[in-house]
């Protein structure tokens, strides 16, 4: 398995403009998590996904903010409108079914969102 | 919810000696202290990863400790090596609870 995979690698754009990040979890991984990187707060969960069903979205930080997972190989975080303080690094993680060791993450290499 | 406070922000080490970094957490019902290590410009990973039904765990050069009653965990790496040189999150979740709380990170430099 090639591991979780993300795209873009890079996205830069303007204030205001719609942001649409991409996940592909592992196969066979049930929980999907979108996180957060940046200096000030470090790893923040933003909203996570069980079996494509939205558990806890608590951590998103506002309307502008959303998250879907259509079917088992595919997720979108969404940033509608963005602003400059969006600008950080998003992940996603994937990790195994309950009894399988759902606690261990595996990430992808992130994207790197810079809204100016 | 789940608190975790980990320390020190940075970290300097001599190439050879040993580094230890610490994180406390909130919740008594955590029973699950995994640690992420992050290169620059890499995706996190786990490096090891500790219950609470024992208090310290070994693999290598990495060891980690848990004190349940004082609610705090750490990460010793002994033998510091160049390739150490990284970012390190500490965690903690019960299994109950489905996600992880990360700390904020340390930055680990081994000077050569």
């Amino acid at each position: 398995d090639a591991g979780v995979i993300q795209s873009p690698r890079h996205e830069v754009t303007e204030m205001g403009q719609e942001v649409t990040l991409r996940c592909k979890p592992i196969s066979g991984h049930d929980y999907l998590f979108w996180y957060r990187q940046t200096m000030m707060r470090g790893l923040e969960l933003l909203i996570y996904f069980n079996n494509n069903v939205p558990i806890d979205d608590s951590g998103m930080p506002e309307d502008r903010f959303s998250a879907k997972m259509p079917n088992a190989s595919f997720s979108t975080l969404k940033i509608q409108p963005s602003e400059p303080r969006d600008s950080a690094v998003y992940f996603c993680a994937s990790s195994p079914p309950p009894g399988t060791g759902w606690e261990k993450l595996f990430f992808g290499s992130g994207t790197q969102l810079s809204v100016l | 919810g789940e608190n975790v406070e980990q320390h020190p922000s940075t970290l300097s080490v001599q190439e050879g000696d040993s580094a230890v970094i610490k994180c406390t957490y909130s919740d008594s019902a955590s029973n699950y202290f995994p640690w992420y290590k992050q290169e620059l410009g890499k995706r996190p990973q786990l490096i090891i990863d500790i219950r609470s039904n024992v208090g310290e765990k070994k693999d290598q050069r990495i060891a980690v400790t848990l004190n349940k009653t004082a609610k705090h965990f750490s990460l010793h790496i002994t033998e510091t090596q160049p390739e150490d040189s990284a970012v390190y999150f500490c965690a903690a979740t019960n299994f109950g609870n489905e996600k992880l709380t990360f700390g904020t990170g340390t930055r680990l430099t081994i000077i050569p």
